[in-house]
C-alpha cells in the first residue's frame, strides 16, 4: 500500500526567509503528487502539483521538486510571509486513479 | 463559484443517533470525496464517486456509515448510530475527474461531534 510521510512535524522560519517543507512516499508507482495548505478552521487549499514526468514545477513563489530515484518531494517557498503560516500536507497518487494519500502535514510557522 | 458547499458547519450530537452530512460539489466537476480529519489519523479518504457512482469505500470505517450522491449537485455522508469516536472534521472535496488526475477542491468541513 502507500504511505505517505513528513520529515518534520514543525518547521519555524523568519519572516522574509525562504521555507523548505519534505515529504517521503514509498509507492515507487506513484505518478501525481500534490501540496495543499490549511490554514487553521478551513480545508486543505490546493497550491501546486507536479506529475512524474517532471522533476520540477515552479509557481508564485512557491516550487516543488520531485526525486522519485529517493522517492522524495520538496515544497520550497520564496520570500516567507506571515500569511504563509498553516499546515502542508503533501498527497500522493498513482495510475490515474482519484485516490491520494495524504501525508501527516508539517506545521509551518513563520515569525516576524 | 462559490466553491464546493458542506452543512452543516458544527454538529454536536448524541451517541446512538444518526447524523448526516450534506455536501454540494463545483458545478461541472465528476468525482466527489469524502475525508475525515482528526489529530490520530489525519486526514483520511472514507469514499470516493465518478460520475455519482461510488467507485472506492475502502475507507469507509464500517456499516455504521454510508454515502449517496443522488445526482451530480448533492452528496450525503450518514453515520447511524454515531459513536464518540467518530468525532472529527468531515471534508468534502471535488475535482474535474475524467481520468486523469486534476486537483481537489475541499470544502469548510463539518466539525462532529459526538458525545
Amino acid at each position: 500500500g502507500e504511505s505517505v510521510g513528513l520529515h518534520l512535524p514543525t518547521l519555524s522560519v523568519q519572516e522574509g526567509d525562504n521555507s523548505i517543507i519534505n515529504c517521503a512516499y514509498s509507492n515507487s508507482a506513484s505518478d501525481y503528487f500534490i501540496w495543499y495548505k490549511q490554514e487553521s478552521g478551513k480545508g486543505p487549499q490546493f497550491i501546486i502539483d507536479i506529475r512524474s514526468n517532471m522533476d520540477k514545477r515552479q509557481g508564485q513563489r512557491v516550487t516543488v521538486l520531485l526525486n522519485k530515484t529517493v522517492k522524495h518531494l520538496s515544497l520550497q517557498i520564496a520570500a516567507t510571509q506571515p500569511g504563509d503560516s498553516a499546515v502542508y500536507f503533501c498527497a500522493v497518487s498513482s495510475g490515474g486513479y482519484q485516490k491520494v494519500t495524504f501525508g501527516t502535514g508539517t506545521k509551518l510557522q513563520v515569525i516576524p | 463559484d462559490a466553491g464546493v458547499i458542506q452543512s452543516p458547519r458544527h454538529e454536536v450530537t448524541e451517541m446512538g443517533q444518526e447524523v448526516t452530512l450534506r455536501c454540494k460539489p463545483i458545478s461541472g466537476h465528476n468525482s466527489l470525496f469524502w475525508y475525515r480529519q482528526t489529530m490520530m489519523r489525519g486526514l483520511e479518504l472514507l469514499i470516493y464517486f465518478n460520475n455519482n457512482v461510488p467507485i472506492d469505500d475502502s475507507g469507509m470505517p464500517e456499516d455504521r456509515f454510508s454515502a449517496k450522491m443522488p445526482n451530480a449537485s448533492f452528496s450525503t455522508l450518514k453515520i447511524q448510530p454515531s459513536e464518540p469516536r467518530d468525532s472529527a472534521v468531515y471534508f468534502c472535496a471535488s475535482s474535474l475527474g475524467g481520468g486523469r488526475n486534476t486537483e481537489a477542491f475541499f470544502g469548510q468541513g463539518t466539525r462532529l461531534t459526538v458525545v
